[in-house]
């Protein structure tokens, strides 16, 4: 079946400085890859989305690109806001509108 | 637009009890997710519905969890004989039915149970 990596069960850092979080996958379908953010005691939120190959994708400060030929799709920001800490999911689907399947969460703790 | 609404927030049951999770989802969304969260498996797809029809269950423990979902505006996740293993946050997701954001899961706030 569908499953997600997710490296880094926490990652802290300090603000200004760049992050990256790892997520790779496997799936024997056609591929729609996502990062959800959850704040603190609220829902998940969708954050970027991308289901073309080698194509960059940007929201709110972050990217990501899809890689299908390592089966990746990091999530990297520049420069760390102390608003960025957060549970990040990494989240696969073999088709729209279908259940996703998420990696473990990658919590982010961003310190001034 | 409230978003999606989950009732209640809190609900706490004692061991063999039944609990029972609502969902209201977003207005003119077509398809219904139910998810389970926890600290050590994370986030973890139960089932879901496409136009109140049931698509997709692998994700639902065989006993003691069923889903229902009567008409459009709700959708039911009912527990019977609660275990304190199925206490998690149950997290409720809509989706809508066409356009640049058919395949964007639109979360609820969750219903954290507890189950002594």
């Amino acid at each position: 079946g569908d499953s997600v990596t997710q490296t880094e069960g926490l990652v802290t850092l300090t603000e200004g400085l760049p992050v990256m979080l790892n997520c790779t996958y496997q799936t024997a379908y056609s591929t729609f890859l996502f990062w959800y953010v959850q704040h603190l005691n609220e829902a998940p939120k969708l954050l970027l989305k991308s289901s073309t190959d080698n194509k960059r994708t940007e929201h709110q400060g972050f990217h990501a690109t899809l890689h299908k030929s390592s089966s990746s799709f990091h999530l990297q920001k520049s420069s760390a806001q102390l608003s960025d800490s957060a549970l990040y999911y990494c989240a696969l689907s073999g088709n729209y509108a279908q259940g996703l399947t998420f990696g473990l969460g990658t919590r982010v703790s961003v310190f001034p | 637009n409230a978003g999606v609404i989950q009732t209640p927030r809190h609900k706490v049951t004692g061991k063999g009890q039944e609990a029972t999770l609502w969902c209201e989802p977003i207005s003119g969304h077509s398809a219904v997710f139910w998810y389970r969260q926890t600290i050590v498996q994370g986030l973890e797809f139960l089932t879901y519905f496409r136009n109140q029809a049931p698509i997709d269950d692998s994700g639902m423990p065989k006993e003691r969890f069923s889903a229902q979902m009567p008409n459009q505006s709700h959708s039911t996740l009912k527990i019977q004989s609660t275990q304190p293993q199925d206490s998690a946050v149950y997290l409720c997701a809509s989706s809508p039915p066409g356009g640049v954001n058919q395949d964007t899961q639109y979360f609820g706030p969750g219903t954290r149970l507890l189950v002594l």
